[in-house]
C-alpha cells in the first residue's frame, strides 16, 4: 500500500527546541494530515493539509506539503514536555481511496 | 460530547473463540473506520464505511466482518480469533470520508 513514511523514526530534544520531523509519500495525494498519539491513548488530529496548499500553521505547529518532492514536514516550535508522544502522518496516496498511515515518529521533550 | 465510544477496553480471547468490538460516535459523522495497530507496523485499515449503508474492505480484512448498524454505530466481529489478531484496535469517524478522523481510546485485544 502506498503508506507515508516518518522520518527520522525517534527523536530526543530539550524543552524548549525544536523538532522536524518528515514525512514521504510514494504517489499523488489529495490531501495528508497529520496525527499525535500519545502513550496508551487515542490518535489526536492535528492538521490537514491539501494537494494545492503549501504551508498550514496551528499554534506551535507548522506543516509544508512539497508535491514535486512528494514530501510533508511537521515542525513543533518551543517544545514542551507535553509534546512527547507518536506522530504519525496519513495520505490518501495509492489510488486505492484509502487513507493510511505510516508507522510513526516517536518525540521524546527532556525537561 | 463523548466523541467515539469504544467498548471493551480490554478483552482477552482464547484462540477460536468470537467476539464483537463496538463503536459508536455522537458526531452524526457519515464515515467510519477500523484500524489495527500492531507495534512497528503503524495503523492498517481492517474495514471502512464510508456511509450510512455500505461497508468495504481495507487493506486487512481477512478473518473480520463490519456492520454498519446504524449512522452511530459500526462493529467489528472476530468469528474465530487467532493470536496474529492479538492487537490493539481502533475505531475512527469522519464527517466527510477520508476527512479529519477523530479516534476512540482503542480496544486491546489478547488472542491467547
Amino acid at each position: 500500500s502506498q503508506q507515508g513514511e516518518e522520518d527520522p523514526q525517534a527523536l530526543s530534544i530539550q524543552e524548549g527546541e525544536n523538532a522536524t520531523m518528515n514525512c514521504s509519500y510514494k504517489t499523488s495525494i489529495n490531501n495528508l494530515q497529520w496525527y499525535r498519539q500519545n502513550s496508551g491513548r487515542g490518535l489526536v488530529h492535528l492538521i490537514l493539509i491539501r494537494s494545492n496548499e503549501r504551508e498550514k500553521h496551528s499554534g506551535r505547529l507548522r506543516v509544508t506539503l512539497d508535491t514535486s518532492k512528494k514530501s510533508s514536514s511537521l515542525l513543533i516550535t518551543a517544545s514542551r514536555a507535553a509534546d512527547t508522544a507518536s506522530y504519525f502522518c496519513a495520505t490518501d496516496a495509492g489510488g486505492n481511496n484509502r487513507l493510511a498511515f505510516g508507522k510513526g515518529n516517536q518525540v521524546v521533550v527532556i525537561p | 460530547n463523548a466523541g467515539v465510544t469504544q467498548t471493551p477496553k480490554f478483552q482477552v480471547l482464547k484462540t477460536g473463540q468470537s467476539m464483537t468490538l463496538q463503536c459508536a460516535q455522537d458526531m452524526n459523522h457519515n464515515s467510519m473506520y477500523w484500524y489495527r495497530q500492531d507495534p512497528g507496523m503503524g495503523l492498517r485499515l481492517i474495514y471502512y464505511s464510508a456511509s450510512e449503508g455500505t461497508t468495504d474492505k481495507g487493506e486487512v480484512p481477512n478473518g473480520y466482518n463490519v456492520s454498519r448498524l446504524n449512522k452511530r454505530e459500526f462493529s467489528l466481529r472476530l468469528e474465530s480469533a487467532a493470536p496474529s489478531q492479538t492487537s490493539v484496535y481502533f475505531c475512527a469517524s469522519s464527517e466527510v470520508y477520508i476527512g479529519e478522523l477523530f479516534f476512540g481510546e482503542g480496544s486491546r485485544l489478547t488472542v491467547l
